[in-house]
């Protein structure tokens, strides 16, 4: 069954402690992405990956770091840099060539206390 | 500097009627634009696109249009079902944006009985 997968569903850390959050995809997709959302704002890009051992900074990289060691995984650690990481974490992928569209997991909501 | 806009956070429709809704954008080099629906907690489904070379697209019951010399799409559903309640976020690419998507901050739209 191909998809992407986002592990956990709910995730709750204390402030201070890095976590990462994963995303698996089985869509042999080239292209990765992450993005968070918060409450009445669209998607803002955290970082994105190409192809496997490159990545880019999006928007709002600051307090995040990623990694891309196999086509199929492309996790996420949100640092204690991070000022607000309270938020709703979506990974997408999107097939190589000249296309546009980007697929979604089922997102990981974050909460630090 | 917001690139993409949605200027009504929320709409109201009553069910089997038309659902409009608008996006603005200011990057003349944006040459593709998608039409994304997203429930709570969970990732955006992909629903239609459309090219900078075309003025529209359609597909069953949603259709986009594409005013490139406004700087404006809008997507309509017709008739509205209330399957359709949901959050819509639009969103731009560019072949000279790495394909990145930029989100607008999406809108609202509720199918009422």
């Amino acid at each position: 069954d191909g998809g992407i997968t986002q592990s956990p569903k709910y995730l709750f850390r204390k402030e201070g402690q890095n976590v990462t959050l994963s995303c698996e995809q089985n869509l042999n997709h080239d292209a990765m992405y992450w993005y968070r959302q918060d409450p009445g704002q669209g998607l803002r890009l955290i970082y994105y990956s190409q192809i496997v051992n490159d990545f880019q900074k999006g928007d709002i990289a600051e307090g995040y770091s990623v990694s891309r060691e196999k086509k199929e995984s492309f996790p996420l650690t949100v640092t204690s840099a991070q000022k607000n990481p309270t938020a709703f974490y979506l990974c997408a992928t999107r097939r190589s060539g000249r296309t546009y569209e980007q697929y979604f997991g089922p997102g990981t909501r974050l909460t630090v206390t | 500097d917001q690139q993409v806009k949605q200027n009504s956070p929320s709409l109201s429709v009553q069910e089997g009627r038309i659902s409009i809704l608008n996006c603005d954008y200011t990057n003349s080099m944006f040459d593709y634009f998608l039409w994304y629906k997203k429930y709570p907690a969970e990732g955006p489904t992909f629903l239609i696109s459309i090219s900078s070379i075309k003025d529209k697209n359609e597909d069953g019951r949603f259709t986009v249009f594409l005013n490139k010399s406004a700087k404006h799409l809008s997507l309509h559903i017709v008739p509205s079902q209330p399957g359709d309640s949901a959050v819509y976020f639009c969103a731009a690419s560019s072949i000279q944006g790495a394909q990145k998507l930029v989100f607008g901050q999406g809108t609202r739209l509720t199918i009422n009985p």
